[in-house]
């Protein structure tokens, strides 16, 4: 596609539920990233992918949370046994490769509130 | 670490020139960049400098000064439109790390 496209666009779970937030980033783009924005505030780096490799897990806020992508393309971010501070929105962005993570290409985002 | 600080909310009459402020600490500096983000909407990338000095984009133009770990994002002949967030970010190992955000309100 044109652009970074995310799904669902909006998810509402109950606490204690799983959720999966899906990526398809821009073909071509090697780099792959998750963030979380909470109301009003910055962006949270979460995770980042180079190809289907997670070099750097290092802003995952525990082990509830987990990543993959296959094929260098399509990732799926896993938030087990979901709680209410999970509740933000989840940004996905890709770019052609690590050094040009200064120029980052963001999708819509994912909001997830969980009751 | 790294850390950046803005202001949290700018407000600019239609027609004004408006200048964001980003100041940083980092570990180790390779640039700063400026995204900015409608409500509901997503970051779009607005500049990138990874020198010392001006950068411009039509109306926009970023600033740097690495010396004094400082930048900006100038604004010029605001628009309605440019309601928006603004968050400086600097790129670093794998990641962007981004600033909280200026909210500008332009009003008419």
């Amino acid at each position: 596609g044109a652009g970074v496209s995310q799904s669902p666009s909006n998810k509402v779970t109950e606490k204690g539920k799983d959720v999966e937030l899906r990526c398809d980033p821009i073909s071509g783009h090697t780099a792959l990233y998750w963030y979380r924005q909470s109301l009003g505030q910055g962006l949270e780096f979460l995770i980042y992918f180079q190809g289907n490799s997670a070099p750097d897990k290092s802003g995952l806020p525990s082990d509830r949370f987990s990543a993959e992508r296959t094929g260098g393309s399509v990732s799926t971010l896993t938030i087990q046994r979901t709680q209410q501070e999970d509740s933000a929105v989840y940004l996905c962005a890709s770019s052609l490769g690590r050094l040009a993570a200064n120029e980052q290409f963001f999708g819509p985002g994912t909001r997830l509130t969980v009751l | 670490g790294q850390s950046l600080e803005q202001p949290s909310e700018v407000t600019a009459v239609e027609g004004a020139i408006v200048q964001i402020n980003c100041t940083y600490q980092t570990s180790g500096f390779y640039g700063l960049s400026w995204y900015q983000q409608h409500d509901g909407g997503a970051p779009t990338f607005l500049s990138y400098n990874g020198l010392d000095g001006l950068e411009e984009t039509g109306r926009f133009s970023s600033f740097l000064s690495r010396s004094d770990s400082y930048g900006y994002l100038l604004l010029q002949e605001l628009q309605m439109k440019d309601s928006a967030s603004y968050f400086c970010a600097v790129p670093g190992g794998n990641m962007l790390t981004f600033g909280g955000g200026t909210r500008l309100m332009v009003k008419p």
